[in-house]
């Protein structure tokens, strides 16, 4: 299935460290969402995008700073992150905020 | 009290039984309810939508209870590939609230 692809799908990075990650979605949906899954939590919203307008920022830290060029397109940009950031970073989307459809994930850890 | 709550499990069960778990919620105004299966470190893919009037997808029975502010999943007939983690979801207008989810192992 390849629906919703999420690049890169495994992520290790330093503290100190910048990186990206990059979601794209072939399913011409209008809404993009960021979710952070830790294990044994519940999947935690984090941002989004409506029509490439931000519509939710669930109190994400500033080190988190998501970018919807096109509605086809989604960014996670992350800098200085900590241990406790290590997580699986799920992308969605869907068509007019109803049910939606995961990408496989980026599974991220911070050392 | 948690947006979304669900008995974690582990239910175990023989293949060919059938198994059935809820799901609670804790905002009346909720619009839509959806179940979706996770497997291990693998993305939560959609199940089936739970319709007011309950709904059926082959071996899987969705209902919802608006009074009690429930909902519950049935699984007939179980298979060894139905083993995954089982996800209420709930929709208050653009926000998905997740359950942490109910684990099931189909046994042979």
């Amino acid at each position: 299935e390849t629906g919703v692809t999420q690049t890169p799908r495994h992520l290790v990075m330093g503290m100190t460290n910048k990186k990206s990650l990059k979601c794209e979605q072939h399913l011409g949906h209008n809404a993009m969402y960021w979710y952070k899954q830790s294990a044994k939590k519940p999947l935690e919203l984090m941002f989004v995008y409506s029509l490439e307008e931000r519509v939710e920022n669930n109190s994400v830290p500033s080190r988190f700073s998501p970018e919807c060029p096109n509605s086809s397109h989604l960014f996670l940009h992350l800098h200085t992150l900590q241990p406790e950031d290590s997580a699986l970073y799920l992308c969605a989307s869907s068509q007019d905020l109803n049910e939606q459809f995961f990408g496989p994930g980026t599974r991220l850890t911070v050392l | 009290r948690k947006e979304v709550e669900q008995d974690p499990g582990p239910f175990n069960v023989p293949e060919g039984a059938t198994v059935a778990f809820n799901c609670t919620y804790s905002n009346s105004a909720s619009q839509s309810f959806f179940w979706y299966r996770q497997d291990c470190r693998k993305e939560p893919k959609l199940l089936m939508s739970v319709y007011s009037s309950g709904n059926e997808d082959g071996r899987f029975t969705a209902q919802l209870n608006r009074a009690s502010q429930y909902i519950s999943l049935l699984i007939r007939d179980s298979k060894l590939s139905d083993s995954a983690t089982y996800l209420c979801v709930v929709n208050d207008d653009y926000k998905l609230s997740f359950g942490a989810g109910t684990t099931v192992t189909v046994r042979a």
